[in-house]
């Protein structure tokens, strides 16, 4: 069965303490690995595509990586406004479909 | 670019009403639009898959007459949740994959809260 895992749940970094946020994955044919922020009460923000293992892609502070299992999205120097949910997805060969993960919670200190 | 509207962004109904929710999208034509529904602190849950011109596909254990989904033209999906019911309220979204970018990425409206005293 097709599955997305995102650790941690929650996360707490005080401004500017680099971490990673964690989405396993398994699927039958990896379309796609997407990485979208999520603030309260919006929709989902994209972020990032990645299709092949060893991909790796940057916007600012944020860098998402890929293998043939997991994907990584670190987040370098972190500033309050990053606070936000961070949702995985993946699109199994043959689909456009997401499967989505329950997303990691972030919250910046200053 | 790759803008998605949704409309209404809130709304409320009394129960037995029906209620309509339009997903746009502005800059790029979308042959596939998607129907997600989100309760809170939980991730997107796929309701169904809208195609153009065709009938929406939906997921397990979605009610195909309780909620009509309409893709009448590649820049426009409806939503209409028919005799809702307190259990219908939930911030809804949609997303749409543009048909001319060769490749899967959605991107999402803003959403729309229905809330159904």
């Amino acid at each position: 069965e097709d599955q997305v895992t995102q650790s941690p749940e929650a996360l707490r970094l005080q401004e500017g303490e680099s971490s990673s946020l964690n989405c396993s994955y398994t699927v039958s044919g990896l379309r796609g690995l997407f990485w979208y922020r999520q603030d309260p009460g919006k929709g989902p923000e994209f972020l990032f595509t990645l299709y092949s293992a060893g991909e790796e892609k940057e916007k600012e502070r944020l860098k998402a990586t890929l293998t043939k299992k997991e994907s990584f999205l670190h987040i370098t120097a972190p500033k309050p406004e990053d606070s936000a949910t961070y949702l995985c997805a993946v699109q199994a060969s043959g689909t456009y479909k997401y499967i989505f993960g329950t997303g990691t919670r972030l919250k910046v200190l200053a | 670019g790759a803008v998605v509207s949704q409309h209404p962004s809130w709304v409320i109904c009394k129960s037995g009403t029906s209620v309509k929710i339009e997903c746009r999208s502005l800059d790029f034509q979308a042959t596939t639009m998607f129907w997600y529904r989100q309760f809170p602190k939980q991730s997107l849950m796929l309701m169904a898959t809208s195609n153009e011109g065709s009938k929406a596909t939906y997921e397990q254990g979605v009610e195909k007459d309780k909620f009509l989904i309409n893709h009448a033209s590649l820049t426009l999906s409806t939503l209409t949740v028919t005799s809702a019911h307190p259990e219908d309220s939930s911030f809804y979204i949609c997303s749409a994959r543009d048909r001319l970018a060769g490749e899967g990425t959605q991107y999402f409206g803003p959403g729309t809260r229905l809330t159904v005293l």
